[in-house]
């Protein structure tokens, strides 16, 4: 059985500075990585996906995960923060099995602070 | 949100009233899920769905069944809701081949009273 977990419940950050959100993976076989957004009140919008090929993924708004498989992660990152960025984030892998089973981690809910 | 719809968007309920909540797509995918969402849990499977009439149990199935009779829409149904199943509840899709991704619905806010 695989499982996610996302080390951070809560991650607070000042405006235009750094961030990092964690992810961390068990399988014993090869997975396939996403990042899923959640702005308040919405639905999950998919973020980026590691799928095979480059180990470094970005999204179209900032945001980029490497996948390491010596340490089993996929940590999520951004240089510089925006008010706009507030979210909760989710991170999920999948074995590519039949029915395109995703397992998630807990979330991390990012707090962008002016 | 990729044409899923969910209706209803919110609903108050009684306890050990039945509940049916739907899901409508509109991009013809195989696969369809149900997941609920509750604080400190992310999200978890419910039940979920290869293709028309054939569905199976999720992680958290217990309370809960499921119908598809059309490739378009899949059917979450409470027999008899109970205070546990206060949550969020969303809809996802998936099919595109070797994609491997979810696309989630606007979710469905049920409190049962």
């Amino acid at each position: 059985a695989q499982s996610v977990t996302q080390l951070d419940s809560q991650v607070p950050v000042f405006e235009e500075a750094p961030v990092e959100l964690r992810c961390n993976y068990s399988s014993s076989v090869s997975v396939y990585l996403f990042w899923y957004v959640q702005y308040p009140n919405q639905g999950l919008q998919l973020l980026l996906k590691y799928l095979s090929g480059s180990t470094l993924v970005e999204s179209i708004n900032g945001f980029e995960a490497e996948f390491n498989k010596s340490q089993t992660s996929f940590h999520l990152r951004k240089p510089s923060v925006h008010i706009s960025d507030t979210a909760e984030y989710f991170c999920a892998v999948s074995q590519g099995n039949a029915g395109n089973m995703l397992t998630f981690g807990g979330g991390t809910r990012l707090m962008v602070k002016p | 949100d990729a044409g899923i719809t969910q209706s209803p968007r919110h609903k108050v309920t009684e306890t050990g009233t039945p509940v049916t909540l739907r899901c409508h797509q509109t991009e013809n995918h195989r696969y369809m899920y149900w997941y609920r969402q509750d604080p400190g849990h992310g999200l978890r499977l419910i039940h979920y769905s290869y293709g028309v009439k054939d569905t199976d149990k999720g992680e958290v199935s217990d309370g809960y069944s499921v119908s598809r009779s059309k490739t378009e829409d899949f059917l979450l149904t409470l027999e008899s809701a109970t205070s546990s199943q206060t949550s969020v509840y969303f809809c996802a899709i998936s099919g595109i081949p070797r994609s491997y991704e979810q696309y989630f619905g606007p979710g469905t806010r049920l409190t049962v009273t």
